[in-house]
């Protein structure tokens, strides 16, 4: 299977701990975006890297959020002291370079957040 | 300001019979792009279509057709003979060329189409 992968699928931790979800995306992509869906809405931009350089955040992203995408590969989303909050899924996306006729964007399966 | 509308939260239909998915969207810039995806229970995201907004044909896919047309801001999404398997949540998103997010999608707050035997 050739498509975005995420990692992990789902993830139960305890108010105040750290957590770290992964993404592979596409292998010839070089555009890589992090979306965050709650329940009942619509999925949110957080975030994208153009290949290493992360180029746009989101005000939804928060100082305890921090991503990052060493060498332009896989990227690791964190977030820190979570809180009840950040419950949600996490998509990440992927795109190649932007060809003339726009940029299609595909998605991952999500990783599901459960703040307890 | 949300950009992309949909009206419609919840739809339930029996199977075989057509049904129409509206979306509205807004934007000043003069090209962009329009896009729907489909997410069933098991989470993903999954892309349907794609229209830029220089190409206002309308597509057929199958069972699947869209219908774009810019002097109302709407790309609505019709799907006929419906089947069980067509339940899920189903996505309007546009993406602007002149976004500060790398063509980031702005997406609708979707509408759950439930079809039933």
């Amino acid at each position: 299977d050739t498509g975005v992968s995420q990692d992990p699928r789902h993830k139960i931790t305890k108010r105040g701990q750290n957590v770290t979800f992964r993404c592979d995306p596409i292998s010839e992509h070089n555009r890589l975006y992090w979306y965050r869906q709650t329940l009942g809405q619509g999925p949110e931009f957080l975030t994208y890297f153009q290949n290493e350089a992360q180029l746009e955040k989101s005000r939804l992203l928060s100082d305890r959020f921090s991503a990052e995408r060493p060498k332009g590969s896989f990227s690791t989303l964190e977030i820190q002291r979570t809180e009840q909050g950040d419950s949600a899924m996490y998509l990440c996306a992927s795109s190649p370079a932007i060809p003339l006729s726009g940029n299609t964007i595909y998605f991952g399966e999500g990783s599901w957040l459960t703040v307890v | 300001a949300q950009k992309v509308t949909q009206a419609q939260t919840e739809i339930s239909v029996v199977e075989k019979e057509d049904v129409t998915l509206d979306c509205v969207y807004e934007t000043r810039d003069t090209t962009y792009y329009l896009f729907w995806y489909k997410q069933p229970p098991s989470g993903e995201l999954v892309f349907l279509i794609r229209r830029n907004s220089f190409d206002e044909q309308n597509e057929i896919s199958g069972r699947y057709s869209w219908n774009f047309q810019k002097s109302t801001s709407s790309f609505n999404f019709t799907i006929t003979a419906s089947q069980v398997v067509d339940s899920a949540v189903y996505f309007c998103a546009l993406s602007e060329a002149n976004s500060n997010s790398g063509y980031a999608l702005n997406f609708g707050k979707g509408t759950s189409l439930l079809v039933t035997p």
